[in-house]
């Protein structure tokens, strides 16, 4: 069962930024924060992870409290082909483990 | 970066007939491959567990004689649906772990196989 807790669905103005949050109360201290996201009838996307620190790459910014039970995707200008499914998922850091995908959430971005 | 090729995108079969779905790893080994499958609208869920060299493990609910799975090599796993049914139609994803990267963005997936049984 996913360990992670997403809202279904969300807008954003093309242009803005695109706050993504999810609920991880339960993580482990060896577990990771992975961020995929699914385009429509495509293959998920690896977008971003984190474990305590808050990271940034060339895609989006992951912010993770401190008590690490949550976090939130920042996508900082959105775009309309950022509209996708996006899956938060909390992951041991070795080994062969599957990820395990939840609801996510379904980011609509409008012109 | 990491590429898996999935092969069909898109399959049309009749009732009773099987399936074949391939799955590549294009510049990486990947010991361990992973299969989803996908209602409209709905999440991924993990089929099975690919392994090179020895038998898949199967998640509870999955018939194992109805999806067969074979990882004959390092960089190559495919799933046959036999005797394929109408509800057996889905978009099935397949996953492969580049073992050089220790992380979850060694996980590349397919393009998927979306599956229509008529």
């Amino acid at each position: 069962d996913a360990k992670t807790t997403q809202p279904p669905s969300m807008d954003c103005a093309e242009g803005r930024a695109a706050n993504l949050p999810c609920n991880h109360s339960t993580i482990s201290g060896n577990e990771y924060v992975y961020w995929y996201r699914q385009i429509h009838s495509q293959g998920p996307q690896y977008i971003i992870h984190g474990l305590k620190n808050n990271e940034t790459n060339e895609m989006a910014s992951l912010i993770i409290t401190e008590d690490r039970k949550s976090s939130t995707l920042i996508l900082p200008h959105a775009t309309l082909r950022d509209t996708a499914v996006y899956y938060c998922i909390v992951r041991p850091n070795s080994g062969n483990t599957p990820l395990v995908f939840g609801k996510g959430t379904r980011l609509s971005v409008i012109a | 970066g990491a590429v898996v090729s999935q092969h069909p995108s898109r399959v049309i079969c009749k009732s009773g007939t099987s399936v074949k779905i391939e799955c590549r790893s294009l510049d990486f080994q990947a010991t361990t491959m992973f299969w989803y499958r996908q209602f409209p609208k709905k999440s991924l869920m993990l089929m099975a567990t690919s392994n090179e060299g020895s038998k898949a493990t199967y998640e509870q609910g999955v018939e194992k004689d109805k999806f067969l799975i074979n990882h004959a090599s390092l960089t190559l796993s495919t799933l046959t649906v036999t005797s394929a049914h109408p509800e057996d139609s889905s978009f099935y994803i397949c996953s492969a772990r580049d073992m050089d990267r220790e992380h979850g963005y060694g996980y590349t997936f397919g393009s998927g196989t979306r599956l229509t049984v008529v």
